[in-house]
């Protein structure tokens, strides 16, 4: 049974290019979370999707960045313009249909390094 | 004053060392706590979860949370080189959003 899969492990972009982070659940999975770990800093929450809905972006930038969790498929990060702080671990989290945060299993991060 | 406070270390502690590690939060509507083992270059991995108040043991590891004091502790027994790594403290409220708050992580190292 796969465990979260996360694709590409690392990634280097320059400045003002986009960034796009995929996240593929666990078999069974419908809710997929995203966070971000900055150097020296805990897991900060960006947001929560289930299939083609984002319930909570409380934690989500307001410029450059969107997520989505289209129906097939997996689910994107998606970073536009991005800038030097925005080089981080980028860790996507899933959980099956029933409710238990107990039950969130992190994949192994995508490395974004910006030039 | 952050929700969650957790000391970075990092710690060193010998082989066979028990280990004490601990978070503070200041959200008295967390309910449910638990704790990440975090290696180098690796996704979090769960190792504790507790709901409310009291004691879980699973091995090795000990897990307590004391309400009142708004404080948390994992205890590692027997220490060993294999436990070196990144230990998070995580906490979520009950109800509303499924999101979880971390601590910032203390990085431990288990010397053979």
């Amino acid at each position: 049974n796969a465990g979260v899969m996360q694709n590409p492990r690392h990634l280097v972009r320059r400045r003002g290019q986009e960034a796009r982070l995929r996240c593929s659940p666990m078999k069974g999975h419908s809710h997929v979370y995203w966070y971000r770990q900055l150097p020296e800093e805990g897991l900060k929450f960006m947001v929560y999707l289930q299939k083609e809905n984002i319930i909570d972006e409380s934690g989500m930038p307001k410029e450059r960045f969107s997520a989505e969790f289209p129906k097939e498929g997996p689910s994107i990060l998606r970073i536009q313009q991005v800038v030097r702080g925005d080089s981080a671990a980028y860790f996507c989290a899933s959980s099956p249909e029933s409710r238990g945060v107990e039950t969130q299993y992190f994949g192994p991060g995508t490395r974004l390094l910006v030039l | 004053q952050k929700e969650v406070e957790q000391d970075p270390g990092p710690l060193s502690v010998p082989e066979g060392a028990i280990v004490s590690l601990n978070c503070t939060y200041s959200n008295s509507a967390f309910q449910y706590f638990m704790w990440y083992r975090q290696y180098s270059r690796k996704g979090p991995e769960l190792l504790m979860y507790t709901y409310s108040s009291g004691n879980k043991e699973d091995g090795r590891f000990t897990a307590q949370v004391d309400k009142s004091s708004k404080y948390i502790s994992l205890f590692i027994r027997d220490s060993q080189p294999s436990d070196s790594a990144t230990y998070l403290c995580a906490m979520h409220t009950q109800g509303g959003s499924e999101k979880l708050v971390f601590g910032k992580g203390t990085k431990l190292t288990v010397n053979p």
